[in-house]
């Protein structure tokens, strides 16, 4: 069965500190992983995706295969970086975490 | 193109009467998503459709659940007889379906429920 599990429900880190959001899943086959974001008062978008092995406002994400995980890192919390946060994975069908909230303290 | 449309961006509703959303996806998007999201919830997969076809459906979406996507461009979803617990946020997204990005969706605004 597809699972995509967000331990945390909400992270607080102090701006400047680096930032891990972690994503584990259960999927048969080989899926494709995404992250998705929704800052306040807009609609969720795609942050990046894993094949495409880029980094996004300076956020990175490596597939774990062995460890089934996909967390998402970035070295400099920004104070603009607090959002709700999907992992995300599929092929066809694309299904959902709960989410993390990601709160950057000043 | 705006991106993917959704109307009404609310519905205040009673109990047992009928809704309808609609769902325009990006242009040339050959897959279209409906999602269901509550508060501290991520979205929860419904059902999905490549071009007309409904491809798969979830054990959530109940018997009074219908989705509909015609002629291959807009969607639809009606829920029937509504209850209090289908007040939630109601996303629809859609993806190309082909190419490297294909798996990618891109989602409307959402349409919010709340059924009194």
């Amino acid at each position: 069965a597809q699972r995509v599990t967000q331990p945390e429900k909400l992270l607080s880190v102090f701006k400047g500190a680096p930032v891990e959001l972690k994503c584990n899943y259960s999927y048969s086959g080989s899926p494709e992983l995404f992250w998705y974001v929704q800052y306040s008062r807009q609609r969720l978008q795609l942050l990046l995706r894993h094949i495409s092995r880029e980094s996004i406002k300076g956020f990175t994400a490596d597939l774990n295969k062995g460890e089934t995980s996909f967390h998402l890192k970035k070295p400099f919390a920004q104070e603009e970086d607090s959002a709700m946060y999907y992992c995300a994975l599929g092929r066809a069908k694309i299904i959902f975490g709960k989410g993390t909230r990601l709160h950057i303290l000043p | 193109d705006t991106g993917v449309s959704q109307d009404p961006r609310h519905k205040i509703t009673k109990r047992g009467q009928n809704v309808t959303f609609r769902c325009d996806p990006i242009s040339e998007h050959n897959r279209l998503y409906w999602y269901r999201q509550t508060l501290g919830q991520g979205p929860e997969f419904l059902t999905y459709f490549q071009n007309e076809a409904q491809l798969e459906k979830s054990r959530l979406l109940s018997d009074r659940f219908s989705a509909e996507r015609p002629k291959g461009s807009f969607s639809t979803l009606e829920i029937q007889r509504t209850e209090q617990g289908d007040s939630a946020m109601y996303l629809c997204a859609s993806s190309t379906g082909t190419g490297g990005a294909g798996n990618t969706i891109y989602f409307g605004e959402g349409s919010w429920l709340t059924v009194v």
